[in-house]
């Protein structure tokens, strides 16, 4: 069954560095989506992505967030300067249908992103 | 806007006993809904769906109806089993927006042999 993969699992950075995060979402699926599930919180919507711009974003996602598809393939987050409340996972998902009411997402396992 | 609320978590269960974790939701517009399982080490992945009110979306023995008059749509099953273990969440699209699915908190479910 296809599945959208995530790497790193688990990446440990200290404040003010960037990360960049990567997500190869199903080779079909023409929506995009990064989410992100702080501690005991809820899972937040971030960004959608489709035809290769930003299609929408919540207040989450300012200037310190960007999202690029740069080959085809891949689907990346980069976290510039990174705070500590940027500590958090990091879910990428994709869909085929996403301007639909039945809009159903494949997830990545997630990206653990913890700064120091 | 739109917003899911879950019950908190985790919830402990032996083998065998009747699950049942609640949802409500707040939306703009009419709502799909929508239960996600998240298994150890594993992405979130549907687990069932409804598209409109009274239906009642069913997979695994699983099973949640879409009850507009309570803007409620439960999780429940008759038998859970060790491997029922898993964080649960609920989520909603909505016809009054994007079709961005928005999620609950998760609820954490602990089955016990």
């Amino acid at each position: 069954e296809p599945e959208v993969t995530q790497t790193p699992s688990h990446q440990v950075t200290q404040m003010g560095q960037e990360v960049i995060l990567r997500c190869v979402p199903i080779s079909n699926h023409l929506y995009f989506y990064w989410y992100r599930q702080i501690l005991g919180q809820k899972v937040e919507f971030l960004v959608s992505f489709y035809n290769n711009e930003i299609s929408e974003k919540s207040e989450i996602f300012d200037d310190q967030f960007s999202v690029e598809r740069p080959d085809g393939s891949n689907f990346t987050l980069k976290i510039r300067s990174t705070k500590l409340e940027d500590s958090a996972m990091y879910f990428c998902a994709s869909s085929d249908y996403g301007s639909s009411g039945a809009n159903v997402l494949t997830f990545g396992a997630g990206s653990r992103l913890t700064v120091l | 806007g739109n917003s899911v609320t879950q019950m908190e978590g985790p919830v402990t269960l032996s083998e065998e006993a009747f699950l049942t974790i609640n949802c409500t939701y707040t939306a703009t517009g009419y709502p799909s809904l929508f239960w996600y399982v998240q298994y150890p080490g594993e992405g979130l992945q549907l687990l069932l769906k409804a598209t409109k009110a009274d239906d009642k979306g069913s997979n695994k023995g699983f099973e949640a109806t879409y009850r507009k008059e309570t803007t409620s749509f439960h999780l429940e099953k008759g038998s859970v089993q060790v491997s029922d273990s898993a964080v649960y969440f609920c989520a909603l699209t909505s016809d009054g927006g994007s079709y961005i699915p928005t999620f609950g908190r998760g609820t954490s479910l602990i089955v016990h042999p």
